[in-house]
This record gives C-alpha cells, structure tokens and sequence, in this order.
C-alpha cells in the first residue's frame, strides 16, 4: 500500500531534549516536506526537499533541521525543543511538478513541556 | 507573492442542503490549485484538483470546485451535504520548478453538518 508513515504518533518531551521525528514513503516520490499545524493558522511549511541531499527552508524553519540522505526517508530533528514547537506536525510527499499532489502521513502530536 | 484565503472559518449546513467553502488565491504565475480535506485525527486527503486544464474540477465524494481566473477563486461546492462530510476543508496553491517549490495552506474551513 502508498504511503507515508511517521513515528511517533504522539509525543511528549521536555524543553531541550533534542528529539526526531521519523518519516518515510514507500512511493519513490523525489518531493518530501514538512508541516506544523497550529490552530487558525492552517498548515505552514517547515522544510522541504527536492530530492537526495537538497533541502531547503520553508516559511517556518527556525528550531528544526532535516536531512535527506535517501529518497524514502526525511527526518524531522529539533536539537533544543521549546514550548513554542508544541504542535501538530505532518510529513508529505509528491512527485515532482507543480500539478503532482501532496500524500501526508498521519501526523505527529509534539508536546513540549 | 503567493497567498491563500478561505473566506469563513466555520460553516454549518444542514443535511441534505449544498455546501459552498469559498477561497481566492494570488499567484504570480499559473498556479496549480488543491482542495483537502483533513477528518479529526487523521492526515490530509485529496478533495480535487486544478492544473489549467479544465476550469470546473469534480473531485471525490460529489466534491467539485471552479476555477475563475477573473476573481481569482477557487470555490469547493457539494449539491448536497451529507454527515460524513463534517471535517476541516484547506485550499491549497502550489508552485513549484526545478530547484524551488512554494506551497501555500489556507488556514482552513470547518464545516459542520447538521441532522
């Protein structure tokens, strides 16, 4: 089955206790990226991949760093987490292309405390 | 610069009755346009989508949406409502080239439906 898994669903953590956030695809999409989701404020974009080893920042990227050393996976890292990353987050992924849509895991519920 | 509007951040209809969630877009370019949909405790579905090819879309589960270029929106409409339809709904505008991407969330409509 085509999809995108994230791990871990939930998740509770204190503040600056670096953390990861697992995500993968089983679709051979060359496209990843990365969302939190606050209320009100719909889905921002945290980071991006175009494909292996080039990623790029989105409109939200301070606190979080990815890397993309294979096409499947594009983990989500928060070295020294703060209260204010407490949210909801989503992996995605596509095809190359402007027309291609996005395929979203489940989500990830961080809490930071 | 890019931007997305969803005009009302809550909808309630009643069953049986259309439903009408409302988006304008800008974009300096020939965006593609998007609608999810996004149910409690679950990751974002495709609704529909628009790539300049046809201006009316028909999506999943009797879903549809207009492209208007002259207002600039991208209105999703269902002719008739049904219970399973209550979930949060995102229009989305994409951009994306060989070494750049732009993807732009609106900050979602909540539709409610009412027995």
């Amino acid at each position: 089955e085509a999809q995108v898994t994230q791990n871990p669903r939930y998740l509770i953590t204190v503040t600056g206790k670096k953390l990861t956030v697992t995500c993968s695809q089983n679709m051979n999409h060359e496209y990843m990226s990365w969302y939190r989701q606050d209320p009100g404020l719909g889905l921002r974009q945290i980071y991006y991949s175009m494909n292996v080893e080039v990623t790029d920042k989105g409109d939200v990227p301070e606190g979080y760093k990815v890397s993309r050393k294979e096409k499947r996976n594009f983990p989500l890292i928060l070295e020294s987490p703060s209260p204010n990353q407490t949210s909801l987050y989503f992996c995605a992924s596509s095809s190359q292309g402007s027309n291609s849509p996005l395929h979203f895991g489940n989500g990830t519920r961080l809490t930071v405390t | 610069a890019q931007s997305v509007t969803q005009l009302d951040s809550h909808v309630s209809v009643s069953e049986g009755t259309p439903v009408l969630l409302r988006c304008n877009y800008s974009s300096s370019y020939s965006p593609s346009l998007f609608w999810y949909v996004q149910h409690p405790n679950k990751g974002l579905q495709l609704l529909l989508k628009y790539t300049s090819a046809a201006t009316l879309v028909k999506g999943i589960n009797g879903f549809e949406a207009e492209f208007k270029k002259s207002e600039t929106s991208f209105h999703l409409t269902k002719p008739s409502a049904h219970m399973s339809d209550a979930a949060e709904y995102f229009c989305v505008v994409s951009e994306r080239y060989s070494s750049a991407s732009k993807i732009i969330f609106g900050s979602g409509t909540r539709l409610s439906i009412r027995p």
